[in-house]
């Protein structure tokens, strides 16, 4: 079982550029969330998909955006990217009715 | 929505000495409960989790006992060693739907030998 996969690890970004980042599920999870983790600080939830819809959403704004494809892996998309938008961009995956999350290894983004 | 409030870090212990991390939360509802483990450049890993009241999760020698009547979660080890230095998470996790979990800022253990 090779886990939650994300890719790439380390991305490198101008400010105002778009970003797609990507998550492949735990094997059997039908279920994926998104964290955004600042420098320092725990991670904070942006928004989860099932059944290919954004079920749940946490505060963030528009220029997040994401999709779930029909094998239940997930992208995530950054518009109008912002100093402010560096950090590590968990993945997280698990069954909808009432699974564990398991978590990738991130994504680095870095926006200058 | 959801909170929870970690003790601050960093904390800093010489090997097999005892830890504790503690963790309080505040719920609408009854939520589970889990500690997760980040190690330097990695994502997130499972440590432990409770689901319900006075349930007590364990792995690796860590413990946590779920108390409703006093909102917390604290996590416990009676002998550090090295390779336990990480940041440690709480999360409390609301239902609705799939659990979305709420972590804190963490807290970063350093054990020396």
């Amino acid at each position: 079982d090779a886990g939650v996969t994300q890719s790439p690890t380390h991305l490198i970004k101008t400010r105002g550029q778009q970003v797609t980042l990507r998550c492949s599920p735990k094997s059997g999870h039908d279920t994926v969330s998104w964290y955004q983790q600042a420098l320092g600080q725990g991670p904070q939830f942006i928004f989860q998909y099932y059944e290919e819809e954004e079920r749940q959403r946490g505060n963030f704004p528009d220029r997040f955006s994401g999709h779930q494809f029909p094998n239940y892996s997930s992208e995530l998309n950054v518009n109008a990217l912002l100093l402010g938008d560096s950090a590590l961009y968990l993945c997280a995956s698990s069954l909808y009715t009432a699974g564990v999350a398991f978590f990738g290894q991130g994504t680095r983004l870095t926006v200058v | 929505g959801d909170s929870v409030t970690q003790m601050e870090g960093p904390v800093t212990l010489s090997e097999e000495a005892f830890l504790t991390i503690n963790c309080t939360y505040t719920a609408t509802g009854y939520p589970s409960l889990f500690w997760y483990v980040q190690y330097p450049g990695e994502g997130l890993q499972l440590l432990l989790k409770a689901t319900k009241a006075d349930d007590k999760g364990s792995n690796k020698g860590f413990e946590a006992t779920y108390r409703k009547e006093t909102t917390s979660f604290h996590l416990e080890k009676g002998s550090v060693q090295v390779s336990d230095s990480a940041v440690y998470f709480c999360a409390p996790a609301e239902r609705s739907g799939s659990e979305k979990l709420v972590f804190g800022k963490g807290t970063k253990l350093t054990v020396n030998p």
